[in-house]
Protein backbone atom coordinates (compact mmCIF):
# COMPACT_ATOMS: atom_id res chain seq x y z
CA UNK A 1 0.00 0.00 0.00
CA UNK A 2 0.97 3.29 -0.84
CA UNK A 3 2.37 5.41 2.12
CA UNK A 4 4.25 8.16 4.02
CA UNK A 5 5.59 7.35 7.42
CA UNK A 6 7.28 10.05 10.07
CA UNK A 7 8.54 7.98 12.93
CA UNK A 8 8.90 10.69 15.67
CA UNK A 9 5.59 11.53 16.55
CA UNK A 10 6.99 13.93 19.59
CA UNK A 11 10.16 15.60 19.12
CA UNK A 12 11.45 17.73 22.20
CA UNK A 13 14.61 20.01 21.36
CA UNK A 14 16.95 22.92 23.52
CA UNK A 15 17.33 25.79 20.70
CA UNK A 16 20.54 25.56 19.09
CA UNK A 17 20.20 21.83 18.71
CA UNK A 18 20.45 20.07 15.43
CA UNK A 19 17.01 18.66 14.20
CA UNK A 20 16.16 16.13 12.18
CA UNK A 21 12.69 14.59 10.90
CA UNK A 22 12.54 11.45 9.29
CA UNK A 23 10.41 10.52 6.46
CA UNK A 24 10.00 7.44 4.59
CA UNK A 25 7.55 6.79 1.66
CA UNK A 26 6.10 3.63 0.00
CA UNK A 27 4.86 4.17 -3.56
CA UNK A 28 6.24 3.64 -7.10
CA UNK A 29 6.56 5.37 -9.34
CA UNK A 30 8.14 9.37 -9.98
CA UNK A 31 8.83 10.71 -6.71
CA UNK A 32 7.61 13.84 -5.82
CA UNK A 33 7.94 15.08 -2.10
CA UNK A 34 6.46 17.74 0.65
CA UNK A 35 7.59 19.04 3.71
CA UNK A 36 4.72 21.26 4.94
CA UNK A 37 5.08 23.02 8.72
CA UNK A 38 1.74 24.21 10.43
CA UNK A 39 2.63 26.84 13.67
CA UNK A 40 0.39 27.03 16.46
CA UNK A 41 -3.07 28.17 15.02
CA UNK A 42 -2.06 29.07 11.88
CA UNK A 43 -2.18 27.28 8.52
CA UNK A 44 -0.36 24.40 6.93
CA UNK A 45 3.01 26.03 4.80
CA UNK A 46 5.35 25.04 2.45
CA UNK A 47 8.65 24.09 4.10
CA UNK A 48 10.26 22.64 1.20
CA UNK A 49 10.08 20.15 -2.19
CA UNK A 50 11.64 17.87 -4.29
CA UNK A 51 10.36 16.95 -7.55
CA UNK A 52 13.41 15.84 -9.27
CA UNK A 53 17.41 17.00 -9.68
CA UNK A 54 19.67 18.00 -7.17
CA UNK A 55 18.47 15.55 -4.11
CA UNK A 56 19.37 18.15 -1.31
CA UNK A 57 16.81 20.56 -1.32
CA UNK A 58 16.83 23.73 0.01
CA UNK A 59 13.56 25.24 1.39
CA UNK A 60 12.31 28.31 3.90
CA UNK A 61 13.50 29.07 7.33
CA UNK A 62 16.82 27.46 7.27
CA UNK A 63 15.53 24.47 6.37
CA UNK A 64 16.55 21.37 3.83
CA UNK A 65 15.79 17.88 3.32
CA UNK A 66 17.69 15.18 1.00
CA UNK A 67 15.92 12.93 -1.14
CA UNK A 68 17.70 9.59 -0.31
CA UNK A 69 16.16 6.87 -3.34
CA UNK A 70 17.94 4.12 -1.98
CA UNK A 71 16.52 4.37 1.29
CA UNK A 72 13.01 5.73 0.28
CA UNK A 73 13.68 8.61 2.65
CA UNK A 74 13.20 12.54 2.47
CA UNK A 75 14.44 13.62 5.89
CA UNK A 76 13.85 17.19 7.05
CA UNK A 77 16.93 18.70 8.59
CA UNK A 78 18.20 22.18 10.75
CA UNK A 79 21.38 22.42 11.70
CA UNK A 80 20.24 25.23 14.62
CA UNK A 81 16.39 25.01 16.19
CA UNK A 82 14.91 28.65 17.62
CA UNK A 83 12.08 28.29 19.60
CA UNK A 84 9.76 29.73 16.53
CA UNK A 85 10.65 26.72 15.03
CA UNK A 86 8.08 24.67 17.58
CA UNK A 87 5.03 23.74 15.31
CA UNK A 88 4.02 20.23 13.53
CA UNK A 89 5.96 19.11 10.62
CA UNK A 90 4.28 17.19 8.13
CA UNK A 91 5.90 14.83 5.11
CA UNK A 92 3.71 14.44 1.77
CA UNK A 93 3.70 12.52 -1.45
CA UNK A 94 2.46 12.78 -4.38
CA UNK A 95 1.18 9.35 -5.36
CA UNK A 96 -0.48 10.38 -9.01
CA UNK A 97 -4.38 11.68 -10.16
CA UNK A 98 -3.79 14.18 -8.50
CA UNK A 99 -3.76 12.47 -4.92
CA UNK A 100 -1.24 13.52 -1.68
CA UNK A 101 -0.31 11.60 0.77
CA UNK A 102 0.47 12.60 4.30
CA UNK A 103 2.63 11.38 7.04
CA UNK A 104 1.14 11.19 10.53
CA UNK A 105 2.81 14.76 11.74
CA UNK A 106 5.68 15.41 13.92
CA UNK A 107 5.18 17.59 16.80
CA UNK A 108 7.90 19.80 17.66
CA UNK A 109 8.78 21.35 20.89
CA UNK A 110 11.86 23.76 21.04
CA UNK A 111 12.92 24.77 24.73
CA UNK A 112 14.06 28.67 25.29
CA UNK B 1 0.30 35.53 -2.21
CA UNK B 2 -2.42 32.75 -2.59
CA UNK B 3 -4.98 33.61 -0.26
CA UNK B 4 -7.08 30.26 0.84
CA UNK B 5 -9.93 31.23 3.16
CA UNK B 6 -12.89 28.71 5.02
CA UNK B 7 -16.09 30.04 5.78
CA UNK B 8 -15.68 29.49 9.26
CA UNK B 9 -13.09 28.94 11.95
CA UNK B 10 -15.15 27.23 14.08
CA UNK B 11 -18.56 25.23 14.04
CA UNK B 12 -20.84 23.79 16.39
CA UNK B 13 -24.01 21.60 14.89
CA UNK B 14 -25.83 19.17 16.18
CA UNK B 15 -26.16 15.28 14.86
CA UNK B 16 -28.16 14.48 11.70
CA UNK B 17 -28.04 18.29 10.44
CA UNK B 18 -27.21 19.19 7.02
CA UNK B 19 -23.43 20.94 7.25
CA UNK B 20 -21.80 23.53 4.84
CA UNK B 21 -18.41 23.98 4.94
CA UNK B 22 -17.39 26.65 2.60
CA UNK B 23 -13.78 27.37 0.23
CA UNK B 24 -12.52 30.06 -1.55
CA UNK B 25 -9.41 30.62 -3.23
CA UNK B 26 -8.22 33.32 -5.02
CA UNK B 27 -5.50 32.64 -7.55
CA UNK B 28 -7.31 30.88 -10.14
CA UNK B 29 -5.70 27.25 -8.97
CA UNK B 30 -7.78 24.29 -11.38
CA UNK B 31 -7.09 22.04 -8.18
CA UNK B 32 -9.08 22.01 -4.96
CA UNK B 33 -9.09 19.42 -2.25
CA UNK B 34 -10.96 18.51 1.29
CA UNK B 35 -8.94 16.89 4.13
CA UNK B 36 -9.49 15.98 7.57
CA UNK B 37 -7.11 16.35 10.19
CA UNK B 38 -7.07 13.96 12.87
CA UNK B 39 -4.21 13.74 15.98
CA UNK B 40 -1.95 10.93 15.01
CA UNK B 41 -3.79 10.25 11.86
CA UNK B 42 -2.89 13.43 9.39
CA UNK B 43 -4.74 14.32 6.58
CA UNK B 44 -7.00 12.25 4.98
CA UNK B 45 -8.24 13.44 1.47
CA UNK B 46 -11.94 13.14 2.10
CA UNK B 47 -12.72 15.29 -2.07
CA UNK B 48 -10.94 16.80 -4.71
CA UNK B 49 -11.81 18.44 -7.63
CA UNK B 50 -9.67 19.03 -10.78
CA UNK B 51 -12.22 21.51 -12.75
CA UNK B 52 -15.35 23.17 -12.22
CA UNK B 53 -18.51 20.80 -11.94
CA UNK B 54 -15.44 17.81 -11.34
CA UNK B 55 -15.03 16.12 -8.82
CA UNK B 56 -13.35 12.80 -7.76
CA UNK B 57 -13.42 10.90 -4.11
CA UNK B 58 -10.84 10.62 -2.39
CA UNK B 59 -9.50 8.41 0.70
CA UNK B 60 -12.69 8.43 3.00
CA UNK B 61 -15.26 10.16 1.02
CA UNK B 62 -18.11 8.16 3.26
CA UNK B 63 -21.09 10.58 4.63
CA UNK B 64 -19.59 13.66 2.54
CA UNK B 65 -20.71 14.89 -0.60
CA UNK B 66 -18.62 18.16 -2.55
CA UNK B 67 -20.04 20.91 -5.73
CA UNK B 68 -17.71 22.96 -7.49
CA UNK B 69 -20.25 25.01 -9.39
CA UNK B 70 -17.16 28.35 -9.71
CA UNK B 71 -13.51 27.59 -9.91
CA UNK B 72 -12.71 29.43 -6.77
CA UNK B 73 -14.96 28.01 -4.75
CA UNK B 74 -15.36 24.13 -3.55
CA UNK B 75 -17.99 23.30 -0.83
CA UNK B 76 -17.85 19.95 1.61
CA UNK B 77 -21.38 18.62 2.59
CA UNK B 78 -22.09 16.82 5.67
CA UNK B 79 -25.26 15.29 4.60
CA UNK B 80 -26.25 14.32 7.98
CA UNK B 81 -23.86 14.91 10.52
CA UNK B 82 -22.64 12.22 12.82
CA UNK B 83 -20.34 12.64 15.97
CA UNK B 84 -17.46 11.01 14.31
CA UNK B 85 -16.99 13.17 11.52
CA UNK B 86 -15.96 16.23 15.02
CA UNK B 87 -12.53 16.81 13.65
CA UNK B 88 -10.45 20.04 11.87
CA UNK B 89 -11.38 20.31 7.91
CA UNK B 90 -9.08 21.68 5.87
CA UNK B 91 -9.36 23.32 2.19
CA UNK B 92 -5.97 23.17 -0.18
CA UNK B 93 -5.64 24.58 -3.89
CA UNK B 94 -3.39 24.03 -6.23
CA UNK B 95 -2.01 25.19 -9.46
CA UNK B 96 -0.65 22.16 -11.56
CA UNK B 97 3.11 22.79 -13.17
CA UNK B 98 3.06 22.57 -17.07
CA UNK B 99 2.61 19.15 -18.32
CA UNK B 100 1.66 17.72 -15.09
CA UNK B 101 -0.98 17.48 -12.24
CA UNK B 102 0.67 17.70 -9.31
CA UNK B 103 1.88 21.18 -7.93
CA UNK B 104 2.55 22.53 -4.06
CA UNK B 105 -0.62 22.87 -2.24
CA UNK B 106 -2.04 25.89 -0.51
CA UNK B 107 -3.79 25.31 2.55
CA UNK B 108 -6.63 27.81 4.29
CA UNK B 109 -6.69 28.03 8.17
CA UNK B 110 -9.75 25.08 8.48
CA UNK B 111 -12.80 24.51 10.18
CA UNK B 112 -12.46 22.76 13.54
CA UNK B 113 -16.03 21.16 13.16
CA UNK B 114 -17.87 19.70 16.76
CA UNK B 115 -21.12 17.69 15.96
CA UNK B 116 -22.84 17.08 19.16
Amino acid sequence: AQSVSQHNHHVILSEAASLELGCNYSYGGTVNLFWYVQYPGQHLQLLLKYFSGDPLVKGIKGFEAEFIKSKFSFNLRKPSVQWSDTAEYFCAGYTGTYKYIFGTGTRLKVLA
Amino acid sequence: DVKVTQSSRYLVKRTGEKVFLECVQDMDHENMFWYRQDPGLGLRLIYFSYDVKMKEKGDIPEGYSVSREKKERFSLILESASTNQTSMYLCASSLPRAGETYNEQFFGPGTRLTVL
